[in-house]
């Protein structure tokens, strides 16, 4: 079992704030590392799936990097929105193509 | 496609009795994964299949959890005997591979177990 960290934990924002948060991986056996975004009482669904060094993506508001050689991807939301209120969690794949989980930032947008 | 269907969506049950949770995930799907949501630890990966042959179970917690997937289309995780200390959301998701595309996993409702 392989760590994935995330941080913070939690965060509150102001409607309209840009924010950002982390996820730290290991950078050996590196695969990809995907994003999702968690509503409450819902499932998780996939924001992103990044696999180079250096990737950059984006949907809408939402926009991932990541570096593969130190080992961390950044989320950032530009803009906040109540509706963006959710878990976000990033996820580490390795080359045997297990899939692990970080615990998870907490987004919290206050209108 | 209707998704990743896990069954039931809820169970309670006595500790000492026996679980099954069922998964069906999507079709096409290769991968198949079962976590275990807890406030502590976050997302747990227990187990996961590929091509219907569990390729790493180090997750499992113990020898009272097992899993299985007899075809490509059902999976469960069974729990025998059940403990208080189990009581989670267990989730079911799949994926698929092609060639050397990585795509994302798509999660079921998740089963939301209580053992009193």
């Amino acid at each position: 079992i392989l760590n994935v960290e995330q941080s913070p934990q939690s965060l509150h924002v102001q409607e309209g704030d840009s924010t950002n948060f982390t996820c730290s991986f290991p950078s050996s056996n590196f695969y990809a590392l995907h994003w999702y975004r968690w509503e409450t009482a819902k499932s998780p669904e996939a924001l992103f799936v990044m696999t180079l060094n250096g990737d950059e993506k984006k949907k809408g508001r939402i926009s991932a990097t990541l570096n593969t050689k130190e080992g961390y991807s950044y989320l950032y939301i530009k803009g906040s929105q109540p509706e963006d209120s959710a878990t976000y969690l990033c996820a580490f794949k390795t080359g045997a193509n297990n899939l692990f989980f970080g615990t998870g930032t907490r987004l919290t947008v206050i209108p | 496609d209707a998704g990743v269907i896990q069954s039931p969506r809820h169970e309670v049950t006595e500790m000492g009795q026996e679980v099954t949770l069922r998964c069906k995930p999507i079709s096409g799907h290769d991968y198949l994964f079962w976590y275990r949501q807890t406030m502590m630890r976050g997302l747990e990966l227990l187990i996961y299949f590929n091509n219907n042959v569990p390729i790493d179970d180090s997750g499992m917690p113990e020898d009272r959890f097992s899993a299985k997937m007899p075809n490509a289309s059902f999976s469960t995780l069974k729990i025998q005997p059940s403990e208080p200390r189990d009581s989670a959301v267990y989730f079911c998701a799949s994926s698929r591979r092609t060639g050397f595309m990585n795509t994302e996993a798509f999660f079921g409702q998740g089963t939301r177990l209580t053992v009193v």
